[in-house]
């Protein structure tokens, strides 16, 4: 299949371990937060969201940190599987700005090691 | 299957056509983005609807670009004389506006090539 992204930073996990995927965002209007999973040839795919009001949430597996001092999110896979492998990425948004768009980071590549 | 969907899935077109693509968005969600994906790059966005009503354009969306939502459940993006820096993956999102919240939901894209 097609590669989502083929200059993107690449994160390398063994199997059973956890990982931990970086975000930097720049704009501090932004309110909401969004981690997307995008497997080669398909769209993005939901992970989990957090709002600026929170700084951690945790879904099943998945946990995400908010840290709006020095605007930085994480994902924090707990023991990553095979399935985990795709091109992560972060998105903002902000409910005060005109128009709703999504502004997505770069994309961080996560290969499982078995 | 009842997420977002796109038509076609992949298209192959020579510089100068016309292409248009279709998105049916999640049944109950009454907003609908376009967003275009380079290789390598997250999506960017273009534009989106609010029922039928197109809210916002982004700077990207040039002249020959247009979007509709006629009755604000599907959506459709033609793209004229296609050139061949449109090659992307044109994206196509979902969502349920609440206060303070947006979940947009992608569809699976429509891969488009200009030879």
């Amino acid at each position: 299949g097609e590669s989502v992204g083929l200059h993107l930073p690449t994160l390398s996990v063994q199997e059973g371990d956890n990982s931990i995927i970086n975000c930097a965002y720049s704009n501090s209007a932004s309110d909401y937060f969004i981690w997307y999973k995008q497997e080669s040839g398909k769209g993005p795919q939901f992970i989990i969201d957090i709002r600026s009001n929170m700084d951690k949430r945790q879904g099943q597996r998945v946990t995400v940190l908010l840290n709006k001092t020095v605007k930085h999110l994480s994902l924090q896979i707990a023991a990553t599987q095979p399935g985990d492998s795709a091109v992560y990425f972060c998105a903002e948004n902000s409910a005060k700005a005109a128009g709703n768009k999504l502004t997505f980071g770069g994309g961080t590549r996560v290969l499982v090691k078995p | 299957d009842t997420g977002v969907s796109q038509d076609p899935r992949h298209k192959i077109t020579k510089r100068g056509q016309n292409v248009t693509f279709r998105c049916d968005p999640i049944s109950e969600h009454n907003r609908l983005y376009w967003y275009r994906q380079t290789l390598g790059q997250g999506p960017e966005f273009l534009t989106y609807f609010q029922n039928e009503a197109q809210l916002e354009k982004s700077r990207l969306l040039s002249d020959r670009f247009s979007a509709e939502r006629p009755k604000g459940s599907f959506s459709t993006l033609e793209i004229q004389r296609t050139e061949q820096g449109d090659s992307a993956m044109y994206l196509c999102a979902s969502s349920a506006s609440r206060k303070g919240k947006d979940t947009q939901y992608f569809g699976p894209g429509t891969r488009l090539t200009v030879l």
